[in-house]
């Protein structure tokens, strides 16, 4: 398996502009989770989901914000409209549960910059 | 943070020294991991401790767990140049509690060759 696969790796868009972060996690993961990690606030839950149904989005920062799971092998994450202070690595994780002590599976992030 | 606090924020050794790092955290737990973190990369496990154990050793890595404390140690002995990175606490809650993933606020470890 490659991994878990984000895109883009860096995006750069203008104040006001809907952005859509993108996420494939491993084969057989049945939980994902997405962080935001900036240096002031450090790695933040934003919102996880269990067998593609969100089971606590009570990180997600304010309703610009929104993820969903339409199936089990893809994952997004909106932001609409962008501002400055949304600029942060944004980072998809993948969890095999039928075990109950696993390790997460990390992307490589997305770097986004709101001008 | 939503979960853990490291200290210290920053660590800088000498290649060959140990390096220790602290976590802690707030609630109960199912398990409790470390992470690495290089700079501008995404985040590698290093190593699990469950709940009902208390200390456990990777190669050059050691680390325990009290529980009672709700505390965690990670020792890095014989450190390397390579192992310059950002080492990550996190707390994996059980099923009945929600069963989220949280982070520490992270600890910057510098090896001087």
């Amino acid at each position: 398996d490659a991994g878990v696969i984000q895109s883009p790796r860096h995006e750069v868009t203008e104040m006001g502009q809907e952005v859509t972060l993108r996420c494939k996690p491993i084969s057989g993961h049945n939980s994902l989770f997405w962080y935001r990690q900036t240096m002031m606030r450090g790695l933040e839950l934003l919102i996880y989901f269990n067998n593609n149904v969100p089971i606590d989005d009570s990180g997600m920062p304010e309703d610009r914000f929104s993820a969903k799971m339409p199936n089990a092998s893809f994952s997004t994450l909106k932001i609409q409209p962008s501002e400055p202070r949304d600029s942060a690595v944004y980072f998809c994780a993948s969890r095999p549960d039928r075990m109950q002590n696993t390790e997460a599976f990390f992307g490589q992030g997305t770097r986004l910059t709101v001008v | 943070s939503q979960q853990g606090e490291e200290d210290p924020q920053a660590l800088s050794i000498q290649e060959g020294e140990n390096a220790t790092m602290n976590c802690s955290y707030k609630t109960s737990i199912n398990n409790l991991q470390w992470y690495r973190q290089n700079s501008g990369r995404g985040l590698v496990h290093l190593i699990l401790i469950r709940s009902n154990e208390r200390e456990k050793h990777s190669g050059r890595l050691r680390v325990t767990l009290d529980t009672s404390k709700k505390s965690s140690s990670l020792l890095i002995t014989a450190s390397r140049a390579a192992d310059t990175a950002s080492y990550f606490c996190a707390t994996h809650l059980p099923m009945n509690t929600g069963n989220q993933f949280y982070f520490g606020t992270g600890t910057s470890l510098t090896v001087i060759p």
